[in-house]
């Protein structure tokens, strides 16, 4: 299975600063159709899963633009630019190149 | 709009069975893969199973795998998740998710497993 680890755990951010959360995967995920199926979730509390991005980097409809993912093979990113109060959750990043589909361990945003 | 709307959560005994049910609405669910997904107490997301868009193939993680059945009635726009010889582990809430992408997910049913 690849394995997705993400750091930090938790993170700690300013209204107003930028925000960084890894995924590193233990095996390449690109697809052998090419593609690289990696997305990112946000759960608020409380909440159910929403995804944000979709293979890679493809923001989806109405995300902020503040929010950005990038990457390839096995290192990917999901930066926040200017981190608001209603960032606060549980971010995931998650496979579906590779069977089964797996999800990182998540990060917690919080607010200082 | 897209809708996904999980039922049939509740408290059950070690051993017992349960079965889930996701209904769909707002989309063309026969276009579409369906997943069940888990969320343990304070625990991140799982992956369970997922079913082919006319019902005919059904793919599971190896932890459920001969305990879980997933199923769909295309007929009635719905997803099921029959539980059976259940787990303290089990206990969790669980999540329809749309597609190959999880592009959409119901609000979530928690099962509970305690004697």
């Amino acid at each position: 299975d690849a394995v997705l680890t993400q750091s930090p755990l938790s993170l700690s951010v300013t209204p107003g600063q930028p925000a960084s959360i890894s995924c590193r995967s233990s095996q390449s995920v690109v697809h052998i159709d090419g593609n690289t199926y990696l997305n990112w979730f946000q759960q608020r509390p409380g909440q159910s899963p929403r995804r944000l991005i979709h293979e890679v980097s493809n923001r989806d409809s109405g995300v902020p633009d503040r929010f950005s993912g990038s990457g390839s093979g096995t290192d990917f990113t999901l930066k926040i630019s200017r981190v608001e109060a209603e960032d606060v959750g549980v971010y995931y990043c998650m496979q579906g190149s590779k069977w089964p589909p797996t999800f990182g361990g998540g990060t917690k945003v919080e607010i200082k | 709009e897209v809708q996904l709307v999980e039922s049939g959560g509740g408290l059950v005994r070690p051993g017992g069975s349960l079965r889930l049910s996701c209904a769909a609405s707002g989309f063309a669910f026969t276009s579409y893969w369906m997943n069940w997904v888990r969320q343990a107490p304070g625990k991140g997301l799982e992956w369970l199973a997922n079913i082919n868009k006319d019902g005919s193939a059904q793919f599971y993680v190896d932890s459920v795998k001969g305990r879980f059945t997933i199923s769909r009635d295309n007929a009635k726009n719905s997803l099921y998740l029959q539980m059976n010889s259940l787990r303290a582990e089990d206990t969790a809430v669980y999540y329809c998710a749309r597609g190959a992408y999880f592009d959409n997910w119901g609000q979530g049913a928690l099962v509970t497993i305690s004697s």
